[in-house]
């Protein structure tokens, strides 16, 4: 089945404790999207990345990193996490990051950084 | 700037009251535009893409329209399990791959 996935589903941690989200797709996609949900702020990219080892900010960057090694996995990591990074996190694939192709997302991860 | 607005924000239909969500865009040069159906604490569904003036997608009770400055989703003869939030999207106009969201439309259908 084709699907992207993340892990975990839910995490609560404390302030200033490294963490990493992963994401993994399936569908042999090359771009991937990191994105926060907010209520009342809708959906944000934070970053992207157009292929292997091409990564780039997105509009939400702070405090955030991510890498790819490899054209399946995407991790999120969040260095020193504050609780304003408190929200719900999607990573996403597409088949590629011109913007005429859909994205699937994952199923999303809930963080509470307390 | 790119833009996307969706009205109404909330919709409350009896089952079987047909309507239609409205997605508003301003984008240079539009590059795709999706449709997503997203339950609470769920990720995004998808469910159509529509590149063109006159395009139309449809599934089930779902149909999508488009023309130049905004697009439909029209259910048609709903179902409570239609109850959702539905997401209007485009591709952003840098090269970023981007999706530029609207706020969404949240759907109550009533038995």
């Amino acid at each position: 089945e084709a699907q992207v996935t993340q892990n975990p589903r839910y995490l609560i941690t404390v302030t200033g404790k490294k963490l990493t989200v992963t994401c993994s797709q399936n569908m042999n996609h090359e771009y991937m999207s990191w994105y926060r949900q907010d209520p009342g702020l809708g959906l944000r990219q934070i970053y992207y990345s157009m292929n292997v080892e091409v990564t780039d900010k997105g509009d939400v960057p702070e405090g955030y990193k991510v890498s790819r090694k490899e054209k399946r996995n995407f991790p999120l990591i969040l260095e020193s996490p504050s609780p304003n990074q408190t929200s719900l996190y999607f990573c996403a694939s597409s088949r590629s990051g011109t913007g005429s192709y859909e994205q699937y997302f994952g199923p999303g991860t809930r963080l509470t950084v307390t | 700037e790119d833009q996307v607005t969706q009205s109404p924000e909330a919709l409350r239909l009896q089952e079987g009251e047909s309507s239609s969500l409205n997605c508003s865009y301003t984008v240079s040069g539009l590059r795709g535009l999706f449709w997503y159906r997203q339950d609470p604490g769920k990720g995004p569904e998808f469910l159509f893409t529509l590149y063109s003036a006159g395009e139309e997608k449809e599934k089930e009770r779902l149909k999508a329209t488009l023309t130049k400055k905004e697009s439909f989703l029209h259910i048609t003869a709903p179902k409570p399990e239609d109850s959702a939030t539905y997401l209007c999207a485009v591709g952003g106009s840098g090269n970023t791959g981007k999706l530029i969201f609207g706020q969404g439309t949240t759907l109550q259908v009533k038995p």
